[in-house]
């Protein structure tokens, strides 16, 4: 147990459903991240949040929507997405760190189970 | 684009054996970091180098950052059934809030 939740832990959807990924951190922590890792594939960071605005987005696709409502919660909202968006979802959290910081990201990353999606 | 190499991609050993991980970049990291991914979990955290030469050890893991800091290794001794899992380094560069993650190695160790 990390202190970072995740729900659903799987997820069937077809290409023209909406769905929601849910993640909770109960750290305290101020910044939150989407991943997704592919079987073939490095992990992969989509999107970052600092104190609930986002700092990154690393050229997800538009079917991919984040929210984060607070610095405690962080949602990845799914809409007409395709088969090779198949792949496990994992949300992290962590105390914030300046993009100036010259020792650059030491900021421990405490990483939920992740959300198994299969995208028929 | 950065890139972070890990070797080798698969490891299946008995428990008891030695092995070493490696990750290696052409890039220049200021820090970088090993996880462990067990099935069904994400990544755990091991262990952050940020120094050029640096060594750490975790119980029988010892985990070394290239004199460059564009590589490191992770050496299990006497592995066990409980150190299966993907392995995987994570590169932070500079200025930068973001690790780059390696490709993984995925270690089975057979009691």
């Amino acid at each position: 147990e990390t202190g970072v939740t995740q729900t659903p832990r799987h997820l069937v959807m077809g290409m023209t459903n909406k769905k929601s990924l849910k993640c909770e951190q109960h750290l305290g922590h101020n910044a939150m991240y989407w991943y997704k890792q592919s079987a073939k594939k490095p992990l992969e960071l989509m999107f970052v949040y600092n104190f609930k605005e986002q700092t990154e987005n690393n050229s997800v696709p538009s079917r991919f929507s984040p929210e984060c409502p607070n610095s405690s919660h962080l949602f990845l909202h799914l809409h007409t997405l395709q088969p090779e968006d198949s792949a496990l979802y994992l949300c992290a959290s962590s105390h914030p760190k300046s993009a100036s910081g010259s020792e650059g990201a030491q900021e421990t990353q405490y990483f939920g189970p992740g959300t198994r999606l299969l995208v028929l | 684009t950065q890139l972070l190499e890990q070797s080798p991609q698969f490891l299946s050993i008995q428990e008891g054996e030695n092995l070493t991980v490696y990750c290696n970049s052409s890039s220049v990291f200021s820090s970088l970091q090993w996880y462990r991914q067990e099935p069904g979990e994400g990544p755990v955290l091991l262990v952050t180098v940020v120094t050029g030469g640096e060594v750490k050890k975790l119980k029988r893991l010892t985990f070394q950052f290239g004199d460059a800091r564009k590589d490191s290794s992770l050496h299990i001794t006497a592995a066990q059934p409980g150190d299966t899992g993907l392995y995987l380094c994570a590169g932070a560069t500079s200025g930068t809030y973001k690790y780059i993650f390696g490709t993984g190695t995925r270690l089975k160790v057979l009691a």
